[in-house]
């Protein structure tokens, strides 16, 4: 039984670029949530994605993008990379948008130079 | 405004030793709250999820509590080996069933030998 997989599992960008990370929930699961975590912090959330639509979002700029296909696998696009964004994002799925507990990823680790 | 605290921030112990994790969360009106391992590097691990109704959750060596009217849960590890060291994060929802989930900054736990 898969658990969630998370792509690319390292990235590197410089700033100002753009870039795009995946996610395939675990099987079963048509709900998946999108956290950053920054290092020596707690996750975040970003947002989350059921029906192929935005449910909830976070405290997030509008720079942090996302897309669920019919598939239920997820993206999560950040443009104009800042300094700041340098964190692991982790990606949750759930099956159904409020239902607990979510199964959690390894994660992407993004650097930023 | 859903906000959880986690004491210690460290916790340093030697092997065979019974331990207590604290959390704490401002916002009671939850229905559950749940407890993840994080190891370096890595994505989490869900340890417990604990509805509102259980107010007691048990795995294995691990046993957690959630007390909805002071705004605490504990996380009780018995016979530490050194295997259970990690970072050990609780999340509660923002607000009641709430699939948005606000973590903690965690603890850190080391096991010795």
């Amino acid at each position: 039984d898969a658990g969630v997989t998370q792509s690319p599992t390292h990235l590197i960008k410089t700033r100002g670029q753009q870039v795009t990370l995946r996610c395939s929930p675990k099987s079963g699961h048509d709900t998946v949530s999108w956290y950053q975590q920054a290092l020596g912090q707690g996750p975040q959330f970003i947002f989350q994605y059921y029906e192929e639509e935005e449910r909830q979002r976070g405290n997030f700029p509008d720079r942090f993008s996302g897309h669920q296909f019919p598939n239920y696998s997820s993206e999560l696009n950040v443009n104009a990379l800042l300094l700041g964004d340098s964190a692991l994002y982790l990606c949750a799925s759930s099956f159904g948008p409020a239902r607990q507990p979510q199964h959690f990823g390894d994660g992407t680790r993004l650097s930023i130079l | 405004k859903q906000e959880v605290t986690q004491i210690p921030a460290a916790l340093s112990v030697p092997e065979g030793e019974n331990l207590v994790l604290n959390c704490s969360f401002t916002d009671s009106a939850i229905y559950n709250l749940q407890w993840f391992r994080q190891d370096p590097g890595k994505g989490l691990t869900s340890l417990l999820l604990i509805q509102s109704s259980q107010r007691e959750q048990t795995s294995g060596r691990l046993n957690a509590s959630l007390d909805k009217s002071s705004g605490r849960s504990t996380l009780y590890i018995a016979a530490s080996q050194p295997g259970d060291s990690a970072t050990y994060l609780c999340a509660a929802p923002t607000q009641g069933g709430s699939e948005k989930l606000v973590f903690g900054k965690g603890t850190k736990l080391t096991v010795n030998p």
